[in-house]
């Protein structure tokens, strides 16, 4: 098992460009994650899906939308890319139990 | 909403000797804490993990323990080695059965010297 993996590793934008970051699980988890790590703040919660075809806001939702249109992908989206993105990006997943697998990280340069 | 903080920011031993890393929270609701550890360009990985209904938890040279009335947790890691050096976060959530979101405390490196 490949486990949670994400596409790319590293990116760079312009301010105001679009990109959607891959998530893929193959544990067949019900619950995905997204969370941005910056530094000295620790992970913080983008947004959340509790299954397929759902999706819901975490602490820091906003610039961001995502989608869950098959169980083991769970896509990130920016719009309209702010400097203020420029961040680590880490997707998380779950089953039924307290446990969250995390994948590698996306790099996100925003200019 | 929960807050988790987690002291101190950065602590260096020398190898052999221990290492704790203390988180506190706010919601008393709060019955899951997990400790991850990340290493330098990866994700943060598992390393132990506590519910509220245990006071303390041990996994070879990892220890956790938990306050429940006092709100604060520690990591204990005794007999350190150089590959202990790392990033390692706190976190607590409210298991409820369904998405159990965590919140992080803010991270601790470790430096483990020779």
């Amino acid at each position: 098992n490949a486990g949670v993996t994400q596409t790319p590793k590293f990116r760079v934008l312009k301010t105001g460009q679009s990109m959607t970051l891959l998530c893929a699980q193959d544990m067949n988890h019900e619950y995905m994650y997204w969370y941005r790590q910056d530094p000295g703040m620790g992970l913080r919660l983008i947004h959340y899906s509790v299954g397929e075809g759902t999706t819901a806001k975490g602490e820091v939702p906003d610039g961001y939308n995502v989608s869950r249109l098959k169980k083991q992908n769970f896509l990130l989206g920016l719009e309209s890319a702010a400097p203020s993105q420029t961040s680590v990006y880490f997707c998380a997943s779950k089953a039924g139990g307290e446990t969250q697998y995390f994948g590698p990280g996306t790099r996100l340069l925003v200019l | 909403g929960e807050n988790v903080e987690q002291h101190p920011s950065t602590l260096s031993v020398q190898e052999g000797d221990s290492a704790v890393i203390k988180c506190t929270y706010s919601d008393s609701a709060s019955n899951y804490f997990p400790w991850y550890k990340q290493e330098l360009g990866k994700g943060p990985q598992l390393i132990i993990d506590i519910r509220s209904n245990v006071g303390e938890k041990k996994d070879q040279r990892i220890a956790v323990t938990l306050n429940k009335t006092a709100k604060h947790f520690s990591l204990h890691i005794t007999e350190t080695q150089p590959e202990d050096s790392a990033v390692y976060f706190c976190a607590a959530s409210k298991h409820t059965g369904t998405a159990s979101k965590l919140t992080f405390g803010t991270g601790t490196r470790l430096q483990v010297t020779l």
